[in-house]
């Protein structure tokens, strides 16, 4: 099963509207952390935006703020006033718990949503 | 700020041939990673480590091999490269950090393709 769900392969947007990318997660975990990472066409991935499971407040970052409903298990970036640069691919990841010495730990990533802001 | 490099952006390798892909951090983190990413699936972690000559596998090792003789620089190797190992491989270091989550800083990628 997969543990990240992006169901969004594709999204349009005009510019400066906002838009939400779905992202929904799996896990039985009470701590876990969500991030949203951005891959423009360069393919380096630059991070966005974090949430931590016990967080109360949805983080924000600029123009970039995560709804997290955690009853419902999802975790969605809106970015308010699109802009052309924000044309890029965006993952959705958790990370897993620890699970070996020295504390370290995985993302595990969803398939990620295209994103196309048009002028 | 943090950096990651890689040793190159393109390969094009034939197969059989054998592959080091380097990458090194600056920042003195403990954590590094390997993932391939392609079309369709998302990020894949093939390889991590939490110190040095310390590694654990991934979700798909098989194929791969790592090495991590300094702190600062983790390289992924592939024995003998086969087609369906063309890909785009990512390195990552992270930080210890609990409030940032454990961010993960990427490198800019290696496109290796394999004919």
């Amino acid at each position: 099963a997969q543990k990240i769900t992006q169901t969004q392969p594709g999204m349009f947007v005009q510019e400066k509207e906002a838009v939400t990318l779905d992202c929904t997660y799996d896990t039985s975990d009470p701590s876990y952390g969500l991030f949203w990472y951005k891959q423009p066409s360069s393919g380096e991935m630059i991070f966005l935006i974090y949430q931590g499971s016990y967080d109360q407040q949805n983080a924000t970052e600029g123009r970039y703020s995560l709804n997290f409903q955690k009853a419902r298990k999802s975790a969605n970036l809106v970015i308010s006033a699109s802009q052309l640069g924000d044309s890029a691919m965006y993952f959705c990841a958790m990370r897993e718990p620890y699970q070996t010495q020295g504390g370290s730990e995985k993302l595990v990533f969803g398939k990620g949503t295209k994103l196309t802001v048009n002028p | 700020d943090v950096k990651v490099t890689q040793s190159s952006r393109y390969l094009v390798k034939r197969t059989g041939e054998k592959v080091f892909l380097e990458c090194v951090q600056d920042m003195d983190h403990e954590n590094m990673f390997w993932y391939r990413q392609d079309p369709g699936l998302g990020l894949r972690l093939i390889y991590f480590s939490y110190d040095v000559k310390m590694k654990e596998k991934g979700d798909i090792p098989e194929g791969y091999s790592v090495s991590r003789e300094k702190k600062e620089r983790f390289s992924l190797i592939l024995e003998s490269t086969s087609t369906n190992q063309t890909s785009m491989y990512l390195c990552a270091s992270s930080t210890p950090y609990r409030d940032r989550g454990y961010e993960q800083y990427f490198g800019p990628g290696t496109r290796l393709t394999v004919t």
